[in-house]
């Protein structure tokens, strides 16, 4: 079965600074990897997403994320953050039996 | 235009009650879901329904019964309800079953559940 593993539960940046989140797959067929984005007391929304066609993928709000094969990784990063930025972001892997199977999130907070 | 609205946003309850929470959904999807967020935030999927027919079923208690009256609503009916019902509940749609694995999932704002 597929899942995905989320390095590190709690994120903190400075304004400005590099945000990097690391999401690590396992699958043993070629896997289809999502961000999900959860702002306070809303649903998730969807980031961006990993369907074979380009190893870096673009997303919204400035985020990109990029598929290594040999790393089993799909880290999500973005060079500049802001505060609007602050919230919870789960990575996710879509598997063979039709479920997308959910990280345990990492929360981005965002230092002024 | 809410694309996936649940109601009720907020859901307080007794112990042994029963309640249901709504899904709809105006974006035309062929596929729901109702998830279940705890107080970790580790989101779980409990059901999935395509085009009214239960696709997927894990393991959750027989007291969670969902129901699709048509592909555009998935409701969420729970008998009996227990302290550890307190979570909350997404809704949630896609074009096709997992979207042949690479469609968008589109989330409700969520039902926060608590049971007393």
């Amino acid at each position: 079965a597929q899942s995905v593993t989320q390095l590190g539960s709690h994120v903190s940046v400075s304004e400005g600074a590099l945000v990097l989140l690391r999401c690590n797959y396992s699958s043993s067929v070629p896997p289809y990897l999502f961000w999900y984005v959860q702002y306070p007391n809303q649903g998730l929304q969807l980031l961006l997403k990993y369907t074979s066609a380009a190893t870096l993928v673009k997303g919204i709000n400035g985020f990109e994320a990029e598929f290594k094969k040999s790393e089993t990784s799909f880290h999500l990063t973005k060079p500049s953050a802001h505060m609007s930025d602050a919230a919870e972001y789960f990575c996710a892997v879509s598997s063979n039996d039709y479920k997308l199977s959910f990280g345990a999130g990492t929360t981005v907070t965002v230092r002024a | 235009d809410t694309a996936v609205s649940q109601t009720p946003k907020y859901l307080v309850t007794q112990m042994g009650n029963d309640k249901s929470i709504k899904c709809e959904q105006n974006l035309g999807h062929d596929t729901m879901y109702w998830y279940k967020q705890d107080s970790k935030k580790f989101l779980k999927i409990m059901f999935s329904y395509n085009n009214k027919e239960l696709i997927i079923n894990e393991t959750v208690p027989n007291r969670f019964s969902p129901k699709s009256p048509d592909k555009a609503h998935l409701n969420l009916h729970i008998n009996s309800l227990e302290l550890g019902d307190s979570a909350v509940y997404f809704c949630a749609s896609s074009q096709e079953l997992g979207g042949a694995h690479t469609d968008t999932q589109y989330f409700g704002p969520g039902t926060r559940l608590t049971v007393l």
